[in-house]
């Protein structure tokens, strides 16, 4: 079955650089591509980029534009969202999410999420 | 960006008894090629996002089908047939017409 399983939790100092990684399993890896999506706590859903596992061309979220870098590595099925110049406010859970197959940008399956915490 | 707006942020349900959650969009979702992408997730307590709905009436893979959507252009909603235990947790709508993708707030939805 399609499966996305996500690194573990971090826990940074404001200024670091945090890189999360998704490793995807059940599916062909360069079909779909992938966005990554995060969630503060106790708020919503706010989009960060996607990635093209296939190429590896990207498109980012203006908000994010200069601070974060999306990679893939295909002979491990994996792509890796990296957050740098960290903050307060980027304490948030991290999810990767697969673009669905019927058109437009949604996601169907996504990973467990990964939990990253920014703190003195 | 489109912006989604989603009434009401919560709801409080009868298990057994229907409930409707209503998305609106600031701009039409509908695309040349003739789908509309306006999908509905479900995030129940501690986990991540997981997809019911998606172009507007079509049911995810395993999704029950007391869980219907409509609508059209900019106003969709998303109606549960009969609330059960299981279903608690919030709900989002999401456009997926154009980069970046934008959800609603979200409406959380629980049991009396």
């Amino acid at each position: 079955q399609v499966q996305l399983v996500q690194s573990g939790a971090e826990v940074k100092k404001p200024g670091a650089s945090v890189k999360v990684s998704c490793k995807a399993s059940g599916y062909t890896f360069t079909s779909y591509y992938m966005h990554w999506v995060r969630q503060a706590p106790g708020q919503g859903l706010e989009w960060m980029g996607i990635i093209n596992p296939s190429g590896g061309s990207t498109s980012y979220a203006q908000k994010f534009q200069g601070r974060v870098t999306m990679t893939r590595d295909t002979s491990t099925s994996t792509v890796y969202m990296e957050l740098s110049s960290l903050r307060s406010e980027d304490t948030a859970v991290y999810y990767c999410a697969r673009l669905t197959t019927t058109g437009g940008y949604g996601m169907d399956v996504w990973g467990q999420g990964t939990t990253v915490t920014v703190s003195s | 960006d489109i912006v989604m707006t989603q009434t009401p942020l919560s709801l409080s349900v009868t298990p057994g008894q229907p409930a409707s959650i209503s998305c609106k969009s600031s701009q039409s979702l509908l695309h040349s090629d003739g789908k509309t992408y306006l999908y509905w997730y479900l995030q129940k307590p501690g986990q991540p996002p997981q997809l019911l709905i998606y172009e507007v009436s079509n049911r995810f893979s395993g999704v029950p089908d007391r869980f219907s959507g409509s609508g059209s252009g900019t106003d969709f909603t998303l109606k549960i047939s009969r609330v059960e235990a299981e279903d608690v947790g919030v709900y989002y709508c999401m456009q997926s017409i154009q980069l970046p993708p934008t959800f609603g707030q979200g409406t959380k939805v629980e049991i009396k």
